[in-house]
């Protein structure tokens, strides 16, 4: 039982490249989240998904995209980086709201 | 729009001492209220879930109460120990939606 996790971990991209980062969780939880981490911002919630094949925009969801195709996974796509963008991503996932689990987290930096 | 808070958003005790975190919240009709651990540079650990129906919850040396009508809730942690140094964050559902996170409180427990 993995838990959540995501990939990856690390990645440098330069301002304008796209790229994808994917959770993945075996606990068949509902509910998929992903959120960003800046330093003195705390956890803010970019978009969320409340079942397969749903999505719904959070707190800052400009410049990201995610797609929820299968249960198990949820897909945070960036399809123009900007520096701006440099962050500590994490996803999460619960069983409807009862107790989120959170993966390891992926370090992107934008140049 | 649910917003919380957290104090103190750092605190510095010796070891062995008990010590009480705060989490505020604005809107006092939630579900539920979490609180996790963040290591530097890790993801975020589950310690504590208090569900709408309870007012507190325990775990080993930890302690979390819940006064939804207040908008409150404290993490109460006994007999302090350096590993317990990390960053405290309480989250709660946002009108069963998705959940809002306090910028956290970082602890150091010095031996």
């Amino acid at each position: 039982n993995a838990g959540v996790t995501q990939t990856p971990k690390f990645r440098v991209l330069k301002t304008g490249q796209s790229m994808t980062l994917l959770c993945a969780q075996d606990m068949n939880h509902e509910y998929m989240y992903w959120y960003r981490q800046d330093p003195g911002m705390g956890l803010r919630l970019i978009h969320y998904s409340v079942g397969e094949g749903t999505t719904a925009k959070g707190e800052v969801p400009d410049g990201y995209n995610v797609s929820r195709l299968k249960k198990q996974n949820f897909l945070l796509g960036l399809e123009s980086a900007a520096p701006s963008q440099t962050s500590v991503y994490f996803c999460a996932s619960s069983y409807a709201l009862i107790e989120q689990y959170f993966g390891p987290g992926t370090r992107l930096t934008v140049t | 729009k649910q917003e919380v808070t957290q104090i103190p958003a750092a605190l510095s005790v010796p070891e062995g001492e008990n010590l009480v975190l705060n989490c505020s919240f604005t809107d006092s009709a939630i579900y539920n209220l979490q609180w996790f651990r963040q290591d530097p540079g890790k993801g975020l650990t589950s310690l504590l879930l208090i569900q709408s129906s309870q007012r507190e919850q325990t775990s080993g040396r930890l302690n979390a109460s819940l006064d939804k009508s207040s908008g409150r809730s404290t993490l109460y942690i006994a007999a302090s120990q350096p590993g317990d140094s990390a960053t405290y964050l309480c989250a709660v559902d946002n009108y069963g939606q998705n959940f809002v996170f306090g910028p956290g409180t970082r602890l150091s427990v010095l031996p």
